[in-house]
Formats: structure tokens, sequence, C-alpha cells
């Protein structure tokens, strides 16, 4: 069975500062799939990005970032020079490359991220 | 481009009363539906799934039924609502077949109360 472990429950930050929001998972098999999900006080998730086990190169759009480290098993999301926009609860999630869908997706519990003007 | 609409956005029901939310989904075909329930404290639950009209999964027990009576109509029911059933309601669906199947594009959630 794979677990997605988002340790951090709260972050605050001061706009403009830069925050990281860690996510571990755990699974036994070597393909697999790694989301974020971002969700604002609106209610609707959106999706952010998804990385196969085999792409470990790490990802940057615009003020976000993604370091992927499979070596310990971590796939952390960094927001630079934050915004009172970047305000929601952020999902980490996993799925084994060989699911046909997304039934067996496992999302970790969430971080809410509170960036303060 | 797809989209994907949910309603009601707010529902507040008494204990015993039935329930009705409905999503559908545009711009797209045979789409994999979702029903997720997050309760207070954030996680998300897969309720019900379905891969086509008239098949539905359903994932965990409870007091709840989904329905796909056409393909892109996905309802969550239930005759007699329990206190518990309080929660935010979101609806999904994803591509099937192809590698995006398991990319995830959720509607904008229906927040039930339960009184």
């Amino acid at each position: 069975a794979q677990k997605v472990t988002q340790a951090q429950t709260e972050i605050s930050v001061v706009e403009k500062e830069d925050v990281t929001l860690d996510c571990v998972y755990e699974t036994r098999d070597t393909t697999y799939y790694l989301f974020w999900y971002k969700q604002p006080p609106s209610g609707e998730l959106v999706f952010l990005i998804r990385r196969n086990s085999f792409d470990e190169q790490n990802e940057i759009s615009g003020r976000y970032s993604w370091n992927f480290q499979k070596s310990t098993s971590s796939f952390n999301f960094t927001i630079t020079a934050s915004q009172v926009v970047d305000s929601a609860v952020y999902f980490c999630a996993l799925i084994l490359l060989s699911s046909g869908s997304a039934r067996q997706l496992t999302f970790g519990s969430g971080t809410q991220l509170t960036v303060l003007p | 481009s797809q989209t994907i609409h949910q309603w009601p956005a707010t529902l507040v029901q008494p204990v015993g009363s039935p329930l009705s939310l409905e999503c559908t989904v545009e711009g797209t075909s045979n789409p994999n539906l979702y029903w997720y329930r997050q309760a207070a404290g954030r996680g998300l639950q897969l309720l019900f799934y379905s891969v086509g009209i008239g098949q539905i999964s359903s994932e965990v027990p409870q007091n709840l039924s989904a329905s796909r009576p056409q393909d892109r109509q996905f309802i969550l029911s239930s005759k007699k609502l329990l206190l518990s059933d309080s929660g935010f309601y979101l609806c999904a669906w994803s591509k099937r077949g192809s590698t995006g199947a398991n990319v995830l594009t959720f509607g904008a959630g229906s927040r039930l109360t339960v009184l």
C-alpha cells in the first residue's frame, strides 16, 4: 500500500518569504507518479504538477519549484517570494504508473499555507 | 476546453432528508468520474468511481449512493441524510486510456451541512 505524509499541518509566512512544503511518500513500487494540487479558499482543487519516478530533474515554473529526491522518497514544493494569493491548502499525491485511472490516487493530508501581507 | 460543473454549491439539510448533488462535464467524452468527500480536517476520501454509464464502484460503505445516467453526468444521492454526511463534496474527472488518466480535474465543490 502507498502512503503520503505531509508532516506540516499549517505554515504561516510573511509575504515575499520563500516557503517549502514537504512531502514524503512510501511505496514498494519503483514506477509511480507524484502530484501536487492546490486548494484555495474557494474549495476547488487545482492541478499543479505531475512527475514520474523516472524523472528526478527538478522543475521550475515561475515562482514554483519542485525538488524530487528518490533517495529520500521526497517531493518537496517551494514557493519563492510568496504572495497572499498563494494562501491555500496544498496536497501531495501518489499513484502507481500502472494505474489506468486516478482511482488509486493516494493523497496526503494537506498543508495549510497562510501568507500574511 | 473541458469544464466541470457541480451544484448546488451550498446545501443545508435536516437529518433524514434526501440528497442529490449533480456533476456534469463538458468538452470531453467517456471520462472517468469520481466523487470525493473532504471532511473537516482536510483529508480527501474517494467515495465513488465510474468508468461508464451505469458503472459505479463504491470505495467505502456508507449512507450514500451514486449514479451515472449519462456519459458526462454523475449524481451523488442519499435517501436519508445523517449528521456524519456533512462535509465538502468534490466531483472530478480524468481522461480514460491515456497517460492523462490519472490527472484529476475537480469541480468547485458542494458544501453540505446536515442539521
